[in-house]
C-alpha cells in the first residue's frame, strides 16, 4: 500500500529565503505525482505536475524535482514571500487513477 | 481561466438526515473525483467516476454514499443518512485524462450535529 510522507512537518522561515520541501513514498511504481498549495479552509491549488519520466519541472519560483528510484520528490522554492505562507501537499498516482496524499508541510515566512 | 466549482460552501446538518454536496467540473474534463478531508488529517480519495459509472471507490465509500452526473455539467456526491464522522471538507475534483494534473473545487464543509 502506497504511503506518502512530507517532510517537515512545518517551518518558518525569514521572508527572501529559499526552501525546500520533501516528500516520500514508499511505493516507486508511480505515475505522476502533483504538488499542492491549500490555504486555511480553502481548496487545493495546483502547483506543478511532475510526469513520471520527467525529473524536473519549473514553474516561476516553484522547482519541483522527482527521483523515482529512491521515492522522493523536492519543492524548492526560490525567494521566499509572506503570500507563500500556506500548507504544501505533495499527492502521487499510483497504479489506479487517484491522488494519494501526503501530510503536508505547513510554511510559514515571516515578513 | 477555468475552475472547479462547489456548492454550498458550508452546510450544517442534523444526524441521520441526507445530503446532497454539488460539484461543476471543468468543461472539457472527462474525469471526476471526490476526496474528503477531516479536520487535521490528510485529504483521502472517496471516489472516481467516467463515462456515467463509478471506476474506483474506496473503502469509506459505502452503500451510504452515492455519486450521479445528473446532467451535462453537475456531478453530485450524496450521503443518505449522515453520521457524526461524515464531518469533514469534500473536495470534488476533475481530470482531462487518467493520471493527469487534478483540479480541485474549493471544497464544501460539512458539519453533522
Amino acid at each position: 500500500k502506497q504511503e506518502v510522507t512530507q517532510i517537515p512537518a512545518a517551518l518558518s522561515v525569514p521572508e527572501g529565503e529559499n526552501l525546500v520541501l520533501n516528500c516520500s513514498f514508499t511505493d516507486s511504481a508511480i505515475y505522476n505525482l502533483q504538488w499542492f498549495r491549500q490555504d486555511p479552509g480553502k481548496g487545493l491549488t495546483s502547483l506543478l505536475l511532475i510526469q513520471s519520466s520527467q525529473r524536473e519541472q519549473t514553474s516561476g519560483r516553484l522547482n519541483a524535482s522527482l527521483d523515482k528510484s529512491s521515492g522522493r520528490s523536492t519543492l524548492y522554492i526560490a525567494a521566499s514571500q509572506p503570500g507563500d505562507s500556506a500548507t504544501y501537499l505533495c499527492a502521487v498516482y499510483g497504479a489506479t487513477n487517484k491522488l494519494i496524499f501526503g501530510t503536508g508541510t505547513l510554511l510559514a515566512v515571516q515578513p | 481561466e477555468p475552475e472547479v466549482t462547489q456548492t454550498p460552501s458550508h452546510q450544517v446538518t442534523q444526524m441521520g438526515q441526507e445530503v446532497i454536496l454539488r460539484c461543476v467540473p471543468i468543461s472539457n474534463h472527462l474525469y471526476f473525483y471526490w476526496y474528503r478531508q477531516i479536520l487535521g488529517q490528510k485529504v483521502e480519495f472517496l471516489v472516481s467516476f467516467y463515462n456515467n459509472e463509478i471506476s474506483e471507490k474506496s473503502e469509506i465509500f459505502d452503500d451510504q454514499f452515492s455519486v450521479e452526473r445528473p446532467d451535462g455539467s453537475n456531478f453530485t456526491l450524496k450521503i443518505r443518512s449522515t453520521k457524526l464522522e461524515d464531518s469533514a471538507m469534500y473536495f470534488c475534483a476533475s481530470t482531462r485524462d487518467p493520471n493527469t494534473e487534478a483540479f480541485f473545487g474549493q471544497g464544501t464543509r460539512l458539519t453533522v450535529v
